[in-house]
């Protein structure tokens, strides 16, 4: 099956910085790449998805990149805000069937 | 409602007995999913519904677990003889047919005394 790799698993910026949150994967069969936002007893909430015909995709602060050949993506935060405090998974999969989660990334923005 | 609601929201009971955890997709989703989380990690996998067949019940851990849908719609996820492990957070998400976006519930805490 797939192997979802998430680095690092804690992160702290400050309000205004950048964050960024890396994946890899091993199946090369996987072309579909969501992340989930997770805030304290809470569901994970997409924020962002990727398909593997697509390198890069923004939606306002947050943008994901995606390398098929090395396997691996990213999620990028910018101008950082206290409301971004919460833990992060990527997930990967193919057409269909379940998504193979990332172990998570608590992000802390300190005001 | 508007989205996938579970419940209960928490469940505290002893080792041994057996338990049972409903969740209610979005309405028209035809595949649900059941995702357990232990905390500090990821969701992983149980099981995938599309329609009222399991469509992959290969992250069901043991026999002691089983999960139905019966008109495919509403889910029940069952576990018998439960056990201290077995606490975590069981979550359930539904989606459209086809590679589309999963919208997952709030989760229904297990904690097994």
């Amino acid at each position: 099956g797939e192997n979802v790799e998430q680095h690092p698993s804690t992160l702290s910026v400050q309000e205004g910085d950048s964050a960024v949150i890396k994946c890899t994967y091993s199946d090369s069969a996987s072309n579909y790449f969501p992340w989930y936002k997770q805030e304290l007893g809470k569901g994970p909430q997409l924020i962002i998805d990727i398909r593997s015909n697509v390198g890069e995709k923004k939606d306002q602060r947050i943008a994901v990149t995606l390398n098929k050949t090395a396997k691996h993506f990213s999620l990028h935060i910018t101008e950082t805000q206290p409301e971004d405090s919460a833990v992060y998974f990527c997930a990967a999969r193919q057409t269909l069937g379940r998504l193979y989660f990332g172990r998570g990334t608590q992000l802390t923005v300190w005001p | 409602g508007a989205g996938v609601s579970q419940t209960p929201s928490n469940k505290v009971t002893e080792k041994g007995k057996y338990v049972e955890l409903r969740c209610d997709p979005i309405s028209g989703h035809t595949a649900l999913y059941w995702y357990r989380q232990s905390l500090g990690q990821g969701p992983e996998f149980l099981i995938y519904f599309q329609g009222t067949g399991a469509a992959d019940d290969s992250g069901l851990p043991n026999d002691r677990f089983f999960a139905v849908r019966p008109e495919g719609s509403v889910s029940t996820l069952k576990i018998q003889r439960t056990e201290r492990g077995d606490s975590a957070v069981y979550l359930c998400a539904s989606s459209l047919n086809g590679p589309r976006e999963l919208f997952f519930g709030e989760g229904s805490r297990l904690t097994v005394l």
